[in-house]
């Protein structure tokens, strides 16, 4: 099984904040494109979809959100923290099976 | 527009089956897999297998072989999880998701969700 390790596993950022979440795979999940997806998760909700194959954004998610990496790591980026934005963060890979980080809750400062 | 509806929270006992029901609507329910992912309380997210309706061909995760059955009606456009044999650390919020490789990319992913629904497995 690929595991997928986070981190941090929470922060405390104010809004306007610039957010970087790393996620990082056992194995490579690059071939020609990058297995691994971004989740936002918010108390009481199902995840919700925002970046797919390590750096499309998903339409309808506002631009503010981006992600890179390529082979074993990866980064999600929040330019600029919006209120709406507080919420817990999943990396997923899908290279082999599915499996999700232990998340990162970005929670108010 | 597209949705996945979910069954009710049920209370089950130690060695009870649960069986979960999920409805799509809005989109061909046999042109894309569901999968079914579940959620400890204050945990992360674990794959436990999909369905893909067309075909009714399934696929689980190792670690629910043997206890785990997904099944679907295309009359009713309807994906059901059933799981057998019920401890206490199943206890969890079960969702059903659609699965989809979205344009220019083989990568799989989720794109829609059900609501979730909560079992809890309790004496």
């Amino acid at each position: 099984d690929i595991q997928m390790t986070q981190s941090p596993s929470s922060l405390s950022a104010s809004v306007g904040d610039r957010v970087t979440i790393t996620c990082r795979a056992s194995r490579s999940i690059t071939i020609s494109s990058s297995y691994l997806n971004w989740y936002q998760q918010k108390p009481g909700k199902a995840p919700k979809l925002l970046i797919y194959a390590a750096s499309s954004l998903l339409s309808g998610v506002p631009s503010r959100f981006s992600g890179s990496g390529s082979g074993t790591d990866f980064t999600l980026t929040i330019s600029s923290l919006q209120p709406e934005d507080f919420a817990t963060y999943y990396c997923q890979q899908s290279f082999s099976s599915w499996t999700f980080g232990q998340g990162t809750k970005v929670e108010v400062k | 527009q597209v949705q996945l509806v979910q069954s009710g929270a049920e209370v089950k006992k130690p060695g009870a089956s649960v069986k979960v029901s999920c409805e799509a609507s809005g989109y061909a329910f046999t042109d894309y897999y569901v999968h079914w992912v579940r959620q400890g309380p204050g945990q992360s997210l674990e794959w436990m297998g999909w369905i893909n309706p067309g075909s009714g061909g399934t696929n689980y995760a190792q670690s629910f072989q043997g206890r785990v059955t997904m099944t679907r009606d295309t009359s009713v456009s309807t994906a059901y999880m059933e799981l057998s044999r019920l401890r206490s650390d199943d206890t969890a919020v079960y969702y059903c998701a659609r699965g989809i490789a979205l344009p220019l990319t083989t990568v799989t992913t989720f794109d829609y969700w059900g609501q979730g629904t909560l079992v809890t497995v309790s004496s």
